[in-house]
Order: C-alpha cells, then structure tokens, then sequence
C-alpha cells in the first residue's frame, strides 16, 4: 500500500508553547489529507480535512484557531497546535487519500504523533 | 455513511483462523466495505476493501453476503501480531469525505 509518514513520532512541549506535526504522502500526491485525535482507549476522532491549495475544513467542536492546519503542497500537511495546554495531549494521527489508482481512493494512515503538553 | 456494528472484543488461537464479523444493514448501493486495524500506539493499517464480490489479498479475505448486510474479514492463519483492533467502514470509493471509526473489534491472538 501508499506510505504515509508523521513527524516527530513523539514530542514533549510545554504549556503555552506550540507544536508542529507534519505529515508527508511519500509515494502519491495527496490532494486530500485528513487529522485525526485519539485519546486513550478511545476511537479516532476525526478533527479537520485539508485540501492543497484551500483553507481546511474543521470538524464541529475542533478549534481552527487552536489547530492551524496547511496543505502547501500535494505530499505535505502540518498541523500545528498553537498555546498547547494539558489537555491537547493526544494522540494525532494524518492520513491521506490516494488518487485513483489500484486501490481506488483509498485513505492510508500515518505511523501517529503522541504529544504530551507539561 | 452508514452505520456498522461490531462485536467488541474477539479471541482467537495463533495459527487458526480468525473470523471477524460486521453487520452494515444500511448500507448503499456505491458504498463499499472497508477493513482496517490499528495496533497498539499506532496509525490504523489499510487492509482490505470490497462492493458486494469476495475479496482476497496477502493479508486477509474479505467475504460479503449477497444482501451485503453484513461481511467478514478473515485472516487465514492468526499470528500474535494480530492482535489489534480492527475497524469495519463504510464508504463511497473515492469519498471526499474522511473515515469514520466506531469501536471496532479488538481482536487478541492467544498462544
């Protein structure tokens, strides 16, 4: 299958600062990617969809001022969390949307992001 | 996209076949079935997907009643790394829109 890759896989930050996650589609074009949150021991909750070129769209109840997101380009996406705070600490996970291919459309995933905000 | 129900947890004997059941009573006519698996601490793994035939590649079968209310993933002979949870999904091919996880099946592989 397509690989999708994050970075950092892990990242410390502390309160008030802010982290940036990127993800990358290493073997397709991604025009669609898309960031999920996972807290412990729950499902993956999809937070934004962001498409190249455009302003993401967010899911209800997702700060877009709290969870800037950029898609500059067909195999790159980041998700920065601006004043992190305790409660951010998550699980991120970014996928992208394979163009029409062999697989037909299908989302691949990243490896993940854990943030932890102290 | 339509809804799908899941046991939530499963066991299975290494080595033996692991037989993974999804119901999707509402499902439509261009949605496809779609299979993934998220191991502990990581990104879900694409695994398999399918319309209404039966689907195989080197990871599992995907087997689709002919109302196409329900499937079941198989994975021929189970291996300790098995052990995951794994999510059934609905879609249209090619949706614009981002996947939507229930709480899948968490499969445990026993030795």
């Amino acid at each position: 299958g397509a690989v999708v890759s994050q970075h950092p896989s892990r990242v410390i930050c502390k309160s008030g600062t802010s982290v940036k996650i990127e993800c990358r589609s290493l073997d397709f074009q991604a025009t669609t990617m898309f960031w999920y949150r996972q807290f412990p021991k729950q499902s993956l909750m999809l937070m934004a969809t962001s498409n190249e070129g455009s302003k993401a769209t967010y899911e209800q109840g997702v700060e877009k001022d709290k969870f800037l997101i950029n898609h500059a380009s067909l195999t790159l996406s980041t998700l920065t969390v601006t004043s992190a705070h305790p409660e951010d600490s998550s699980f991120y996970i970014c996928s992208a949307r394979e163009p029409r291919g062999i697989s037909g459309n299908t989302i691949y995933f990243g490896e993940g992001s854990w943030l932890t905000v102290v | 996209d339509a809804k799908t129900t899941q046991p939530p947890s499963m066991d299975c004997a290494e080595g033996r076949a692991a037989n993974l059941p999804c119901n999707h009573s509402t499902i439509s006519g261009n949605e496809y079935v779609y299979w993934y698996r998220q191991i502990h601490s990581q990104g879900p793994q694409y695994i398999i997907h399918g319309l209404k035939n039966n689907e195989t590649n080197e990871m599992a079968s995907l087997i689709i009643t002919e109302d196409r209310k329900s499937s079941t993933l198989i994975l021929p002979h189970a291996t300790l790394r098995d052990t995951a949870v794994y999510y059934c999904i609905v879609r249209v091919e090619g949706g614009a829109d981002g996947l939507t996880f229930g709480k899948g099946t968490h499969l445990i592989i026993q030795p």
